[in-house]
Order: structure tokens, then C-alpha cells, then sequence
């Protein structure tokens, strides 16, 4: 079954609109989640790296203000799109786990499409 | 050049058919390697840990070659159901802590019945 949970797995809004994924471990704590984004035929690139009580870390090139990031519990990472234009419609899909060697597990991920 | 590359594809093979992906990167420290399966509009879920030995999960043979910072996938009698995008990933984090993927951009299978 599913260790990592995504919610939701389809948005669809208007310009404009703030924007918020959630991320849960199902039956492990994580301290550090991750989050990526996928456009069309391209491979996943990852955005920034969700460390649980504290400052989420942001790779080059993506915006902090604007992809602001949570992880308030060990279980929980949420992911919230601010002012979301056509330009950040895209999947979105968060992972966990990866300690020692361990592959990380993906959530369903969330197809973000904005008017 | 990128830090994980694959053929991009896509490759048509028969049912039936054994077909070989190959995948190199650039980061001679990267410590764990895997190959993910993602189907269309899904996330990308774990097929195999590629190991150095080489492993084997059925019909799924993975290959490491350090020296040459290679991997491969090969998947044998190939059934309509492993039509899917087949992501090499590399993960080049430090030890004992929670690691950061860097995938390819996958490379494209389609069995044709």
C-alpha cells in the first residue's frame, strides 16, 4: 500500500489563486520530505527540501516567497503555491524517506492547472 | 552535460521481446542508484535498487558499473503491461542522511501486442 499520501491529486483554478498540497508519511515519520515538479516530457526536478521543524531548502532558481513550505509535524509537509499564474501549472509530487541508502517513495502527486 | 542522462526513445518492441535501457552519470560520488517506472499522469514508483553485483527481480535485470558510471535495465519476455516511462535515478547525498534523487528524463517503452 501507499506509504506517502498526496492531497489533493487535481487542481484546477484561476489565476491568481493560492494554492495548497498536502504531503503525509502514512506509517513512518519524516523528518525530511521532498518536493518536485514535472512539466510535460521532462524529468522530475526537484524544488526544494522540506526539513521538519525548520527552514525548508530551496534549490536555484525557485522562488522561496512564492512556493512557501511546511512541515509542522513528522508526518506532515504542505506545499502552498502563492498567486499561481498559467506558468506554474504543472505536477507536482512530494516524496520521503531515502535514509541510508533507501529508495525515497513518491506521493500520487497533483496536477496543478491554472486559467 | 547532465548529471544523469538516458535515451529518451521511445522504443516499440513486440511482446514477447527483451529490451535493453541504458543510463550514464556524471557524479562519480553518487552512492545509491535505482530505476523507477512511471506510467502516464503518475507518480513515479520504485521498480528496483540497482546494486554493483547486479540484481535481478524476474523478468528485471539492473547493472552498475562504477568505472564507467553506467546503468542498465534489462527487461526480458516484455509484457504490454511495462509500457511505461523507465526513470534512471541517482541519488549523490551524503551518508546516513535522507538523500536528494537526481532522475533522468526517462526513457520511453511501448509493447505493442
Amino acid at each position: 500500500g501507499a506509504v506517502v499520501s498526496q492531497h489533493p491529486s487535481w487542481v484546477i483554478c484561476k489565476s491568481g489563486t493560492s494554492v495548497k498540497i498536502e504531503c503525509r508519511s502514512l506509517d513512518f515519520q519524516a523528518t525530511t520530505m521532498f518536493w518536485y515538479r514535472q512539466f510535460p516530457k521532462q524529468s522530475l526536478m526537484l524544488m526544494a527540501t522540506s526539513n521538519e521543524g525548520s527552514k525548508a531548502t530551496y534549490e536555484q532558481g525557485v522562488e522561496k516567497d512564492k512556493f512557501l513550505i511546511n512541515h509542522a509535524s513528522l508526518t506532515l509537509s504542505t506545499l502552498t503555491v502563492t498567486s499561481a499564474h498559467p506558468e506554474d501549472s504543472s505536477f507536482y509530487i512530494c516524496s520521503a524517506g531515502g535514509k541510508d541508502n533507501q529508495p525515497q517513495h513518491f506521493g500520487d502527486g497533483t496536477r496543478l492547472s491554472i486559467l | 552535460r547532465k548529471e544523469v542522462e538516458q535515451d529518451p526513445g521511445p522504443f516499440n518492441v513486440p511482446e514477447g521481446a527483451t529490451v535493453a535501457f541504458n543510463c550514464t552519470y556524471s557524479n562519480s560520488a553518487s552512492q545509491s542508484f535505482f530505476w523507477y517506472r512511471q506510467d502516464c499522469r503518475k507518480e513515479p514508483k520504485l521498480l528496483m535498487s540497482v546494486y554493483s553485483s547486479g540484481n535481478e527481480d524476474g523478468r528485471f535485470t539492473a547493472q552498475l558499473n562504477r568505472a564507467s558510471q553506467y546503468i542498465s535495465l534489462l527487461i526480458r519476455d516484455s509484457k504490454l503491461s511495462d509500457s511505461a516511462t523507465y526513470l534512471c535515478v541517482v541519488n549523490s547525498g551524503s551518508s546516513g542522511s535522507a538523500r536528494q534523487l537526481t532522475f533522468g528524463s526517462g526513457t520511453q517503452l511501448t509493447v505493442l501486442p
